[in-house]
């Protein structure tokens, strides 16, 4: 069956410091993969996501990068991290239209 | 551009049934979502709609009118642990990709004794 891992489940982080969120899924091949933010009483906001190795495509501008090294590995990173980056990140997977599914998400405070 | 409409908060009391209303208007409309997230955890499928119509899945049934762009979740025999947000998500296509998923803010339902 197929598995997603993400981690770590929760982050404190000083403003100005790196970032680097990873995610993997299990138990399936060629998956797309998507990084989305839910901030406080908001919505979940898609990031990014990927079709396949080394293919990111961005929806909004912002301070966080993605990349996808591995075929069922994605990345979230951030050179410098903001106050507003604050929020509660999530993994998610699908390969048919009909289905996807989300890692247990990781919860960043930048203090 | 892509907007979802979905109820910020409903109140329901155990053993009723609630209807949890979607409107959408997008582009690349392929199909739509309901998950579940209750606070500070991930969200978790419940159903999935492509076709109009009603599709039941035990307590809960979605429904999809694709030409009204809406939908709705219907939750029966209403238990405390239903208590939790129901995110309204559509999926897009993008120049050949699938499954771009675009959420809805979500509806806050708090399930009374």
């Amino acid at each position: 069956s197929q598995t997603i891992h993400q981690w770590p489940a929760t982050l404190v982080q000083p403003v100005g410091s790196p970032l680097s969120l990873e995610c993997t899924v299990e138990g399936t091949s060629n998956p797309n993969l998507y990084w989305y933010r839910q901030a406080a009483g908001r919505g979940l906001q898609l990031l990014f996501y990927s079709v396949g190795i080394g293919q990111i495509s961005s929806e909004v501008p912002q301070n966080l990068s993605a990349s996808r090294p591995q075929d069922r590995q994605f990345i979230l990173s951030s050179k410098k991290l903001l106050l507003s980056d604050s929020g509660f990140y999530l993994c998610a997977w699908s390969v048919r239209i009909t289905e996807a599914f989300f890692g247990q998400g990781t919860r960043l405070t930048v203090v | 551009g892509q907007n979802i409409d979905q109820p910020t908060e409903m109140t329901a009391t155990e053993g009723a049934i609630v209807q949890i209303n979607c409107t959408y208007q997008t582009s690349g409309f392929n199909g739509l979502f309901w998950y579940q997230q209750h606070a500070g955890e991930a969200p978790t499928f419940l159903s999935y709609n492509v076709l109009d119509g009603l599709e039941e899945k035990g307590r809960f049934s979605s429904f999809l009118s694709r030409s009204k762009g809406y939908s709705y979740l219907l939750l029966k025999e209403l238990q405390m642990k239903d208590s939790a947000s129901y995110l309204c998500a559509v999926t897009i296509r993008y120049g050949g990709s699938q499954g771009n998923l675009i959420f809805g803010k979500g509806t806050k339902l708090s399930v009374k004794p």
